[in-house]
């Protein structure tokens, strides 16, 4: 399964509502989860199962969708989500998007 | 808490081998499976494998471009997990990541700090 995310990046402001998009070459149900990574760190779970919270991230994180097409969107842009995002199938073994940089306008 | 710690990185040449070990804390060993996705320098998050939990049997699965030469083994009694690497390739240059899945569900609810793996003659 193949994973297609867009943009590769995208310039934003503090407070700006930004969507990143992630389409899978095949139906994978709800079996997406959306990842953050910062620069020299591991990345870390935000979003599962298309769009349940991961404990202790932030409300200001929403994904949605469903079979093929999928979004995580940032309802209000804070200074510590300039990072990279992936989003990552989990339907049959796995496969990550290409990811999507944030960052600042 | 959770921990994750990877070992075992360094310089090795093209066509040889590699052992990464994982040591895991603060879970109950072999309950969840456990994946390996590994980060070419600059690129993106790439899958390498994973072994199920027990309930699933511990079976293995692969990445198309890694299997046949690498293979994921866990030591339950020391909570360890385990990727042997053989017959490296410069391809195979990345920072390697052990995670954990949640149950037999594989997102990656854990990650470790990874360990620089660099196939180089």
């Amino acid at each position: 399964i193949q994973m297609t995310q867009s943009p590769s990046t995208l310039s934003a402001s503090v407070g700006d509502r930004v969507t990143i998009t992630c389409r899978a070459s095949q139906s994978i149900t709800s079996s997406l989860a959306w990842y953050q990574q910062k620069l020299g760190n591991a990345p870390k779970l935000l979003i599962y199962r298309e769009s349940t919270l991961e404990s202790g991230v932030p409300s200001r994180f929403s994904g949605s969708g469903s079979g093929t097409e999928f979004s995580l969107t940032i309802s209000s842009l804070q200074p510590d989500d300039f990072a990279t995002y992936y989003c990552q199938q989990y339907h049959i073994f796995s496969t990550f998007g290409q990811g999507t940089k944030v960052e600042i306008k | 808490e959770v921990h994750l710690v990877e070992s075992g990185g360094g310089l090795v040449q093209p066509g040889r081998s590699l052992r990464l070990s994982c040591i895991t804390s603060g879970i109950t060993s072999g309950d969840d499976a456990m994946s390996w996705v590994r980060q070419a320098p600059g690129r993106g998050l790439e899958w390498v494998g994973f072994i199920r939990n027990k309930a699933y049997g511990g079976t293995t699965d692969y990445a198309a471009s890694v299997r046949g030469r690498f293979t994921i083994s866990r030591d339950e009694s020391k909570s360890i997990a385990y990727l042997q690497m053989n017959s490296l390739k410069a391809d195979d240059t990345a920072v390697y990541y052990c995670t954990r899945c949640r149950d037999s569900t594989c997102y990656y609810v854990s990650w470790g700090q990874g360990t620089l793996v660099t196939v180089s003659s």
